[in-house]
């Protein structure tokens, strides 16, 4: 099946700073969508991005899809940006998780 | 409007005995995704339904895994013979024809 791989896996930042993080997957996808899981599990959309780039607020995203892999920028990050975020792929109804960067964001 | 609910938020059980878990997706919503994350860990593909097609079913663990789904709509998850390896929390998420996917808050099952 096709491979996910997000990249770093952990991440810690100073309040105010700016990261950018990444995805890779193996081969062509249908969509591919971020999400943050907060401390208390929930799963919160924060972008839909089969290619291109958007942006909302503070975040925005950019899928390269012909070379295979998404990146995700969060700028003067704040303590609330503190979780794990998640990159998944759709390909044939069949849905892939990459294994999540955490990201701490101190004050 | 109502996001995906899923219920029962918390659920204990002993090894060996079934569980159920709900799922009520978004009003509309023609796809409804099972997944389960055990602690510190990404998310596991289970089960996908869209609309009357077979569901795809491939991420299913074992044959204590089941689930169906109602009337294009509610979904449960059934495991029977619970064994500890099964505590986890159980993510249900839905979507439209544009794919981008709702989660529900989950629920977490704790197997003794």
């Amino acid at each position: 099946g096709i491979q996910v791989e997000q990249s770093p896996p952990d991440l810690i930042l100073q309040e105010g700073a700016n990261s950018t993080l990444r995805c890779n997957f193996s081969d062509s996808v249908n969509n591919l969508q971020w999400f943050h899981q907060n401390p208390w599990g929930q799963l919160i959309n924060l972008f839909y991005i089969p290619s291109g780039t958007k942006q909302n607020g503070r975040l925005s995203a950019t899928t390269v899809a012909t070379e295979r892999y998404s990146l995700l920028y969060i700028s003067s990050s704040q303590t609330t940006d503190s979780g794990v975020y998640f990159c998944a792929v759709l390909r044939a109804g069949k849905s892939t998780f990459g294994d999540g960067t955490t990201l701490t964001v101190k004050p | 409007g109502a996001g995906v609910s899923q219920s029962p938020s918390n659920k204990v059980t002993e090894k060996g005995k079934d569980v159920e878990l709900r799922c009520d997706p978004i009003s509309g919503h023609t796809a409804l995704y099972w997944y389960r994350q055990s602690l510190g860990q990404g998310l596991e593909f289970l089960i996908y339904f869209q609309g009357n097609s077979a569901p795809d079913k491939s991420g299913l663990p074992s044959d204590r895994f089941s689930a169906e789904r109602t009337g294009g709509s509610v979904s449960t998850l059934t495991i029977q013979r619970t064994q500890q390896e099964d505590s986890a929390v159980y993510l249900c998420a839905s979507s439209s024809f544009t794919d981008t996917q709702y989660f529900g808050p989950g629920t977490r099952l704790t197997v003794l």
